[in-house]
């Protein structure tokens, strides 16, 4: 079936610095995609999410770019601080009953 | 907004004996919940969901069970452990626009 999933499995940053994080999917059809951050031993935390009639959506300190042209969307982090050290995943809705299909994830890690 | 609780927080069961892990939901009425599975280091695998009471839909064969005897609460059970159902269990609860997790069961079958 199709899915997403993330071109690096980690990923490490200076504090300060801003982050990016990579996400692939494969279905052309997919309309809703959703960011997620998973700190250590803890239930994965809803960061924002995208629809794709839009390009871009911000939030605090994130920002979300699909590219449906690609099939690629991105987690922009900026000015990385050492909370952010997490796993970041991105998911999208599959099958209806708001199923979520997630990829591997990304961990991020905050240099000092 | 919801709020999800599981118990217990951690668990280390022997290969062969019985699970039973609980998951209740706060703050909504008739939820969609979710049983999925986190291998260490790993995404999310989907187990079951349940869009109602007495619902279970099962998404991968596998060793354990899911119930939902009451409106908020989702239930996973097995039989026999195997030492491959070691893991984090997360439940889930579908709100306004997105699912929320709880704070996970971490499982160790020894």
């Amino acid at each position: 079936g199709e899915s997403v999933g993330l071109h690096l499995p980690t990923l490490s940053v200076q504090e300060g610095d801003n982050s990016i994080i990579n996400c692939a999917y494969s279905n052309s059809a997919s309309d809703y995609f959703i960011w997620y951050k998973q700190e250590s031993g803890k239930g994965p935390q809803f960061i924002i999410d995208i629809r794709s009639n839009m390009d871009k959506r911000q939030g605090q300190r994130v920002t979300v770019l699909l590219n449906k042209t690609v099939k690629h969307l991105s987690l922009q982090i900026a000015a990385t601080q050492p909370g952010d050290s997490a796993v970041y995943f991105c998911a999208e809705p599959q099958g209806g009953a708001q199923k979520l299909v997630f990829g591997q994830g990304t961990r991020l890690t905050i240099n000092p | 907004s919801q709020t999800i609780h599981q118990w217990p927080a951690t668990l280390v069961q022997p290969v062969g004996s019985p699970l039973s892990l609980e998951c209740t939901v706060e703050g909504t009425s008739n939820p969609n919940l979710y049983w999925y599975r986190q291998a260490a280091g790993r995404g999310l695998q989907l187990l079951f969901y349940s869009v109602g009471i007495g619902q279970i839909s099962s998404e991968v064969p596998q060793n354990l069970s899911a119930s939902r005897p009451q409106d908020r609460q989702f239930i996973l059970s097995s039989k026999k452990l195997l030492l491959s159902d070691s893991g984090f269990y997360l439940c889930a609860c579908y709100g306004s626009y997105e699912q929320y997790f709880g704070p996970g069961t971490r499982l160790t079958v020894t």
